[in-house]
């Protein structure tokens, strides 16, 4: 079946650009999470949506950043006024409950790049 | 809190070499482990996981024990392939009430021809 998919998969913006990055989850799962991967680093956490419940933003590095599910299924990761130190790979997961030991199943990822 | 120490890398073997990534944690449950691994160009995916003590997760040749005395989740395979080269991650959950996974840095492993 369909996995997770994230558009667009490479992104170059200028610095003060909006960015917008697009998750589709798998169908059917509740639970959708948002990563920041910069080089060299592990997983950031940034948001976390169960469905209908308000979402867990406790990662979100700054105001500049937000997020939202429409109808429990899409999400959009926005970044508002880019930096050079939102370069990164933000990744994009799904899981079929909210529970951490659930497996997560991720997209492939947007490389974002600020000029 | 909890969290995830990996060993650094990157890890390079000749192919038909022994692996063993390193993986120690920190919780203060009794979490769930797992391994997910990130090939060039991809998402992660999960490798393998175990949810209590003494269990073996196993996939693809590789296998990891969920050690409690010793706080470990190390990642062994008997012998790489080429097509083994990509990121490892090792990762935690608490199973009581954490929807939020904690991950290690990640271990980069090169396997040459």
């Amino acid at each position: 079946g369909a996995g997770v998919s994230q558009s667009p998969s490479n992104k170059v913006t200028e610095k003060g650009k909006d960015v917008e990055l697009r998750c589709d989850p798998i169908s059917g799962h509740t639970a959708l999470y948002w990563y920041r991967q910069s080089l060299g680093q592990g997983l950031e956490f940034l948001i976390y949506f169960q469905g209908n419940s308000a979402p867990d933003k406790s990662g979100l590095p700054s105001d500049r950043f937000s997020a939202e599910r429409t109808g429990g299924s899409v999400s959009t990761l926005t970044i508002q006024r880019t930096q050079q130190e939102d370069s990164a790979v933000y990744l994009c997961a799904s899981s079929l409950v909210g529970r951490g030991d659930y497996e997560q199943y991720f997209g492939p990822g947007t490389r974002l790049t600020v000029t | 809190g909890d969290s995830v120490t990996q060993m650094e890398g990157p890890v390079t073997l000749s192919e038909e070499a022994c692996l063993t990534i390193n993986c120690t944690y920190t919780a203060t449950g009794y979490p769930s482990l797992f391994w997910y691994v990130q090939y060039p160009g991809e998402g992660l995916q999960l490798l393998l996981k175990a949810t209590k003590a003494d269990d073996k997760g196993s996939n693809k040749g590789f296998e990891a024990t969920y050690r409690k005395e010793t706080t470990s989740f190390h990642l062994e395979k008997g012998s790489v392939q080429v097509s083994d080269s990509a990121v490892y991650f090792c990762a935690l959950s608490d199973a009581g009430g954490s929807y939020i996974p904690t991950f290690g840095r990640g271990t980069s492993l090169i396997v040459h021809p």
